[in-house]
């Protein structure tokens, strides 16, 4: 089973609002809740977002948000700022052979 | 505070072997999952192995069995992941991270990475 599917990059002003998509099949995204996004600042350990589809850990900014339709996940982020300048990462449960995909990851720039 | 520190990474032959450890601390180290997660140069994140809170079951991406093994020691709050017969393809950035508790699937806190390289 192939890695799920994101932009490779993608680009937004300060203050604007940015949706990453993660397109996967019906045996990952489709048929569970738990896809989940994390955030990668290069040389940092990456840091979770969203996890369920949508719900935030204590302590991650309402600026992220998380849905899904069908076999797509997305993750919002509101108003964009400098340090959200990062690599986001989708995560889906694939059934307990494979266990987890990861997305390839999308570079995030604020311009 | 929610810790993952990992050592022993660094250079070695193909063919080669190598034991990578995972110290935590700030929680309940016996009752959660570790997970290996690897990212290779230039690409996106792998799932690598996964270990459960009293060591009893674990679980390997198909590209490893066979070859990596993982452990802990609850004493220690360590988990180790041995990886033997080395491939130029194993080289990335393995980072250890904490499973969800329950029967929820996510990733976190995470460690900062260590790098494995393997090159002749």
């Amino acid at each position: 089973q192939s890695a799920l599917t994101q932009p490779a990059s993608v680009s937004g002003s300060p203050g604007q609002s940015m949706t990453i998509s993660c397109i996967g099949s019906s045996s990952d995204i489709g048929a569970y809740k738990y896809v989940s996004w994390y955030q990668h600042h290069p040389g940092k350990a990456p840091k979770l977002l969203i996890y369920e589809v949508s719900q935030r850990p204590s302590g991650v900014s309402n600026r992220f948000s998380g849905s899904k339709s069908d076999n797509t996940a997305y993750l919002t982020i509101s108003g964009l700022q400098a340090d959200d300048e990062a690599y986001y990462y989708c995560c889906s449960y694939a059934g307990t052979n494979i266990f987890v995909l990861f997305g390839g990851g999308t570079k995030l720039t604020v311009l | 505070e929610v810790r993952l520190v990992e050592s022993g990474g660094g250079l070695v032959q193909p063919g080669g072997s190598l034991r990578l450890s995972c110290a935590a601390s700030g929680f309940t180290f016996s009752t959660y999952w570790i997970h290996w997660v690897r990212q290779d140069p230039g690409q996106g994140l792998v799932w690598v192995s996964r270990i459960n809170g009293d060591g009893t079951t674990t679980t390997y991406a198909d590209s490893v069995k066979g070859r990596f093994t993982i452990s802990r020691d609850n004493v220690e709050n360590t988990v180790f992941l041995q990886m033997n017969s080395l491939r130029v393809d194993d080289s990335a950035i393995y980072y250890c991270t904490r499973g969800a508790p329950g029967d929820s699937v996510w990733f976190g806190p995470w460690g900062q990475g260590i790098l494995v390289t393997v090159s002749s």
